[in-house]
């Protein structure tokens, strides 16, 4: 089953702060969250295993919160940069643990503007 | 810094012919996985191999896919009578694994069906 993502969309000028959400009806093992710009590959942003942990670099951080089965990226102060389509990507942990199949989320598309 | 490469970029052939998509993962990972993205629309999971065997599958994934390592470094998805809505980017990823679980992904390979 699909983690839910949220906003679907959202435009920032340049500096402000943005958070997405990812979040699923069933217990998950790990969270990853991926940047996608149009017509390449996603890239690998951070992954939060069971446990709540927050982990972040640079101006992106993002939290995981196992009792709620929900994750939140959060981006602070804006770059041009920062726009493309964000996906969060999940593991329930059944077969491989940390190394399942990520089932992902439709994505939110953020745009940042000068 | 390593990264995983895919041939060929693009892929066109016509329904019903059978296509290899071809994929080097990164060196001394130990999962490979691939994962297909429709134009507009999510990322999604196909199968996962690890040890020299599939290691988890979608219901994607049906009888007309097959994996292979033919060597130590290169990782093929076949699709042996292609449809119509194959038509997709796919994605080749690897993971490290052993406590490392970051899923990087390659390029990818736009196939189109006509």
């Amino acid at each position: 089953q699909q983690p839910v993502q949220s906003p679907q969309a959202v435009i920032l000028r340049e500096g402000e702060d943005a958070v997405i959400n990812c979040s699923s009806s069933k217990a998950l093992y790990s969270v990853h969250w991926y940047r996608q710009k149009h017509g390449e590959a996603p890239v690998f942003l951070m992954i939060l295993l069971k446990g709540g942990e927050q982990k972040g670099h640079d101006k992106i951080s993002a939290s995981f919160n196992e009792k709620k089965q929900q994750s939140s990226l959060y981006l602070t102060a804006s770059q041009l940069s920062y726009s493309g389509t964000y996906f969060c990507g999940t593991q329930r942990g059944y077969s491989g643990g940390g190394a399942d199949g990520l089932t992902f989320g439709k994505g939110t598309h953020l745009i940042i503007q000068p | 810094e390593p990264e995983v490469t895919q041939t060929p970029s693009h892929q066109v052939t016509q329904m019903g012919q059978e296509v290899i998509l071809r994929c080097v993962p990164i060196s001394n990972h130990l999962y490979f996985y691939w994962y297909r993205q429709i134009l507009g629309q999510k990322v999604e999971f196909l199968v996962s191999f690890y040890n020299n065997e599939i290691s988890e599958k979608s219901e994607i994934f049906d009888d007309q896919f097959s994996v292979e390592r033919p060597d130590g470094s290169n990782f093929t998805l076949k699709i042996r009578s292609t449809k119509l809505e194959d038509s997709a980017m796919y994605f080749c990823a690897s993971c490290a694994g052993e406590r490392s679980y970051e899923q990087y992904f390659g390029p990818g390979t736009r196939l189109t069906v006509t």
